[in-house]
């Protein structure tokens, strides 16, 4: 089945040691996105490629930086982690088209500052 | 202003019975697509249902419909016959634009639970 997958489902790091996590897709889609969800919350988009193009939130802090090497794969790295970006991290894809249709989601990586 | 307002924190409904959960938008864009999402503690999130803003009819999904009312900008979620299993946040979600490229908006979310 085409699907999105996120590794790994849970990361542990170290306040101010670089992590990265990781999301990959078989869907073909040309639009991947990163939310952060945290405990309690609605998620909130941090940017997303829309194919190489990268777009980023205006709110989105600089310690937060994507890749995207190719269509299948996307990148997430936080440069310095701090306690307060301990969240559930979704990645997301779609295709952008007329009529606008869904994203889909993969399971998340639950990520835990110590 | 909110784009998506959820106003139901949470609900408790007994099992099999009919759920409405309420979601209102706000957009000036003539093209958007509505969208609801289950969110179970494991944390992944399923899409539900989609309303596209020039859909003339209300969206089925088995036991999910979506009660479109354009002109008092509102998108609620029933769910008819409720399981357990539909214990959940619920998120509902807009997409702006002729090709929604810039990705969802989220509600605040409503938090369902199922009592036996």
């Amino acid at each position: 089945d085409a699907m999105v997958i996120q590794n790994p489902r849970y990361q542990v790091t170290q306040f101010g040691k670089p992590v990265t996590l990781s999301c990959s897709q078989t869907l073909n889609h040309n639009v991947m996105y990163w939310y952060q969800q945290k405990s309690s919350q609605a998620p909130k988009l941090l940017f997303h490629y829309y194919d190489k193009d990268f777009n980023n939130e205006a709110d989105t802090p600089d310690n937060f930086q994507s890749r995207r090497p190719n269509t299948s794969f996307c990148f997430l790295d936080i440069r310095s982690p701090g306690l307060g970006d301990a969240a559930m991290y979704l990645c997301a894809t779609s295709v952008r088209a007329f009529p606008v249709s869904p994203l889909h989601f993969g399971n998340g990586t639950r990520l835990t500052v110590t | 202003a909110q784009k998506i307002t959820q106003t139901q924190p949470g609900m408790f409904v007994q099992e099999k019975e009919a759920v409405t959960l309420d979601c209102t938008y706000d957009t000036s864009d003539p093209s958007y697509g509505l969208f609801w999402y289950k969110q179970p503690s494991s944390g992944e999130m399923i899409f539900l249902i989609y309303q596209g803003s020039y859909d003339q009819q209300n969206a089925t999904e088995g036991r999910y419909s979506l009660n479109f009312q354009k002109a008092r900008k509102s998108a609620n979620l029933v769910i008819s016959a409720s399981q357990l299993g539909d214990s959940a946040m619920y998120f509902c979600a807009m997409r702006e634009g002729g090709e929604g490229a810039d990705g969802l908006t989220f509600g605040k979310g409503t938090h369902l639970i199922i009592q036996p």
